[in-house]
């Protein structure tokens, strides 16, 4: 495993409010990612880091921001959480080894705003 | 529309069948990726190929660049193998990101 942890795994939350999930890696690796899965999409990206302080939007930004003050942790916040953002939300990190690369992917955190 | 395509969306087999995923996709790519998902489980990297095939296990995997098209097999398939397969591509223009693009993901079910 890559050393990456999503926290909370599960959160309930209300409508309106502000909610932030944390990805934190051990490995250094500078690429990281956030996407978002639901039923009858594929993965879809939010965001995504290329170094600390350096983030860019990806598909589906909209009413999401992201940190990353530092390498090992990328922060994703719902600024106002709304319905439509129930979801599973997974970060992960693109690797290079070499001629190897890949990506590899956090265990997810399920939100569900009520 | 849809950039990654697979079929079945859905699949139910019995256990020790020969089970084929496939994947076409209409973008040019450097590699492609083979994903599984257990239910309710995180996502795990299972191949990552640009040319060929690999084989690990009971699962094999193969691309054909000029046709744009990838498979996934499962030889003897077991109940542990009912999971959520999902093919992404590496876009070749992704830029430094690496980005990459996912297909909806094929339900196999396998029945003892």
């Amino acid at each position: 495993d890559a050393g990456i942890t999503q926290s909370p795994r599960h959160k309930v939350t209300e409508t309106g409010t502000p909610v932030t999930l944390r990805c934190h890696q051990t490995e250094n690796h500078r690429y990281m990612y956030w996407y978002r899965q639901d039923p009858g999409h594929g993965l879809r990206l939010i965001h995504y880091s290329y170094g600390v302080k350096d983030t860019d939007k990806g598909e589906v930004s909209d009413g999401y921001s992201v940190s990353r003050s530092k390498t090992e942790d990328f922060l994703l916040t719902l600024e106002s959480a709304t319905s439509s953002q129930t979801s599973v939300y997974f970060c992960a990190i693109n690797y290079r080894q070499g001629l190897n690369y890949g990506y590899t992917f956090g265990s997810g955190t399920r939100l569900t705003v009520v | 529309k849809n950039e990654v395509e697979q079929s079945p969306q859905n699949l139910t087999a019995q256990e020790g069948e020969f089970i084929t995923i496939n994947c076409s996709y209409s973008v040019g790519i450097s590699a492609l990726h083979w994903l599984q998902q257990h239910p309710g489980g995180g996502i795990v990297s299972l191949f990552m190929l640009s040319s060929g095939k690999k084989k690990h296990g009971r699962l094999i995997a193969t691309i054909n660049i000029q046709e744009k098209h990838s498979s996934l097999h499962i030889t003897a398939s077991h109940p542990r193998d009912s999971a959520v397969y999902i093919c992404a591509v590496f876009l070749v223009d992704g830029g430094s990101q690496g980005n990459l693009i996912f297909g909806k993901g094929t339900k196999l079910s396998v029945k003892p």
